[in-house]
């Protein structure tokens, strides 16, 4: 079994609709956990810490549920421009695991 | 957040070469570096872990003597494919967490397309 799980899609969707993503992991020491964004042939960006308390940044809410070891993120009103791989990222002992990425297409 | 800066972007060379990528931290020093190889359709697998000052530490499955890593100052750390073969190729990305502490989030450089001929 992988240490980061997430479905790898693809999802097509519409603009302006609410698109989910799941990632599970393995771990139960896992310490840190980040929502990362990858475009095609280009390094991942940041996209968002995940805390327990959920966090929400504009358009963006990621939460973790650490007693299912669990973390989601929640796209609303989706854009043209958030088409991109999505990366689940798992941190423990300072060493960065990464999912296998869920591709996100959104089309007009 | 950090600035990475990674060169060269892209690099095509012909098989039994050997490949340099420099991987510079900007604004900050960089005592820990990690470099990740992406194959297409894959996620990011760590290669190793590359410490100012002293030898890098290696994922398991990859070979040190091919993929050396020297980490001789706080700003700048290389990773030279030796003998590059056509299955070398891939997306190299190099990483720190910054000043941040080892579980805070990582920020890459642009990586580098390798393609060995």
């Amino acid at each position: 079994r992988k240490e980061v799980e997430q479905d790898p899609g693809p999802f097509n969707v519409p603009e302006g609709a609410t698109v989910a993503f799941n990632c599970t992991y393995s771990n139960s020491a896992s310490q840190s956990f980040f929502w990362y964004r990858q475009d095609c042939r280009k390094e991942p960006k940041l996209l968002m810490s995940v805390y327990s308390s959920g966090n929400e940044d504009g358009r963006f809410t990621a939460q973790l549920n650490r007693a299912s070891q669990y973390i989601s993120l929640l796209i609303r009103d989706s854009k043209l421009s958030d088409s991109a791989t999505y990366l689940c990222v798992v941190n423990r002992a300072g060493k960065s695991t990464f999912g296998d990425g869920t591709t996100l297409t959104v089309k007009p | 957040g950090a600035v990475v800066s990674q060169h060269p972007s892209w690099v095509i060379c012909k098989s039994g070469t050997s490949v340099k990528i420099e991987c510079r931290s900007l604004d900050f020093q960089a005592t820990t570096m990690f470099w990740y190889r992406q194959f297409p359709k894959q996620s990011l697998m760590l290669m190793a872990t590359s410490n100012e000052g002293s030898k890098a530490t290696y994922e398991q499955g990859v070979e040190k003597d091919k993929f050396l890593i020297n980490h001789a100052s706080l700003t700048l750390s290389t990773l030279t494919v030796t003998s590059a073969h056509p299955e070398d190729s891939s997306f190299y990305i190099c990483s720190t967490t910054g000043q941040g502490r080892g579980n805070s989030p990582l920020h890459f450089g642009n990586g580098t397309r390798l393609t060995v001929t």
